[in-house]
């Protein structure tokens, strides 16, 4: 059965350094989404990703953030000079065309000392 | 603003017996609801998506129920087991596309 995948599973960084962490949508997915979820609180969107262009993005979705398709099968989130606050688990997900369910990765856990 | 509830925070029952997890929603112009399954430290598993239109859905044990238009929906499980401890979130999709999360309930199932 097709899922999304999500490499590293666990990054440690020093604070001010960038992080990217990277995503292999379903293949025949469309819309491409990442979540975070910080220790013992709600996960929360971050940005939706359609069409080679950022479609919509939360005001957590800052400067520092960026996110690209660089080949057609990675989908990759940049933060360019990480904070503590960003420690968190990070969700990928997507979903193919049509009001269907959104298929999430196992997350990437993000350290920053 | 959209803003999604789940009560009980924690729960905790013998194996065996029937449960309700419950979700509530603020603004009734949801697209879908979907039920996920989160074991600690992992990802999200979708158990169940019911489409705006739709009542319930089920899934083997499993029987979700939306209201729109109370914003409510409910996630039964029969016959609980020790497996099915975990934590389960209800998230809505908006108009945008995005799902918005509830904070969870943690499930636990006493053999």
């Amino acid at each position: 059965e097709p899922e999304v995948t999500q490499t590293p599973s666990h990054q440690v960084t020093q604070m001010g350094q960038e992080v990217i962490l990277r995503c292999v949508p379903i293949s025949n997915h469309l819309y491409f989404y990442w979540y975070r979820q910080i220790l013992g609180q709600k996960v929360e969107f971050l940005v939706s990703f359609y069409n080679n262009e950022i479609s919509e993005k939360s005001e957590i979705f800052d400067d520092q953030f960026s996110v690209e398709r660089p080949d057609g099968s990675n989908f990759t989130l940049k933060i360019r000079s990480t904070k503590l606050e960003d420690s968190a688990m990070y969700f990928c997900a997507s979903r193919p065309t049509g009001n269907n369910e959104q298929f999430f990765g196992p997350g990437t856990r993000l350290t920053v000392l | 603003k959209q803003e999604v509830t789940q009560i009980p925070a924690a729960l905790s029952v013998p194996e065996g017996e029937n449960l309700v997890l419950n979700c509530s929603f603020t603004d009734s112009a949801i697209y879908n609801l979907q039920w996920f399954r989160q074991d600690p430290g992992k990802g999200l598993t979708s158990l169940l998506l019911i489409q705006s239109s739709q009542r319930e859905q089920t899934s083997g044990r499993l029987n979700a129920s939306l209201d729109k238009s109370s914003g409510r929906s409910t996630l039964y499980i029969a016959a609980s087991q020790p497996g099915d401890s975990a934590t389960y979130l209800c998230a809505v999709k908006d108009r945008g596309g995005k799902l918005i999360f509830g904070q969870g309930t943690e499930l636990s199932v006493k053999p």
